[in-house]
């Protein structure tokens, strides 16, 4: 397993502007979640996947916000005409559907800084 | 709904001392129960889980934690910590037979004094 990556690391962007952040998930992971953590806070929970589903969102995720996983594999994160307060690690996690407790693996996470 | 505290933000520690860092949690149904830990710059990793059975769950890196249904406790313990141990600490908790999404505690910051 090479791990969960996500692309880019780190964002930079300007009140106003869209951004879109890409996770791929661990091979043959069926689940694929995406948490939003800011300083000093422990990640919340923004929505998830099983397979090419999206099976929850979370009221943290507005109208701006809109999550794709078109062919069950990699995933997009899209925030459209993002503020200051968006500014945050948005992290993304898979799990293999084994039933119970399931371990979700982490990637590294995407640093967004919205000036 | 559920919900997870983790009662200390910091928790200061001499090497080679012991270390106890608390998570209470409240939810209506069955839970899975988790600690992450956070290293500086690094993903989150699992330490250990408990899904069932023995209460005493023992995880990576000689750390340990206790389940205690009646006081809805989920603490964790080591014996001897070592200054690679500096990290965050993340307790959380998943519900029910679909245990999907995770919920997790504001974090402790554990640091170990030389």
């Amino acid at each position: 397993d090479t791990g969960v990556s996500q692309d880019p690391r780190h964002k930079i962007t300007k009140r106003g502007q869209n951004v879109t952040f890409r996770c791929d998930p661990i091979s043959e992971h069926n689940r694929l979640y995406w948490y939003r953590q800011t300083l000093g806070q422990g990640p919340e929970f923004l929505t998830y996947f099983q397979n090419e589903a999206q099976l929850e969102k979370s009221r943290l995720l507005s109208d701006r916000f809109s999550a794709e996983r078109p062919k069950g594999s990699f995933s997009t994160l899209e925030i459209q005409r993002t503020e200051q307060g968006d500014s945050a690690m948005y992290l993304c996690a898979s799990s293999k559907l084994a039933g119970r407790g399931d371990e979700q693996f982490f990637g590294p996470g995407t640093r967004l800084t919205v000036l | 709904a559920q919900s997870v505290t983790q009662l200390d933000s910091q928790v200061p520690v001499f090497e080679e001392a012991p270390v106890e860092l608390r998570c209470n949690y409240s939810s209506s149904v069955s839970v899975y129960l988790f600690w992450y830990v956070q290293y500086p710059n690094q993903g989150l990793q699992l330490l250990l889980k408990y899904l069932s059975g023995s209460t005493l769950v023992k995880g990576i890196n000689g750390f340990e934690a206790e389940f205690n249904k009646s006081q809805t406790s989920f603490h964790l313990r080591k014996p001897s910590v070592h200054i690679s141990d500096t990290a965050e600490y993340f307790c959380a908790v998943s519900e029910g037979s679909s245990a999907s999404k995770i919920i997790f505690g504001s974090g402790t910051r554990l640091s170990i004094r030389p």
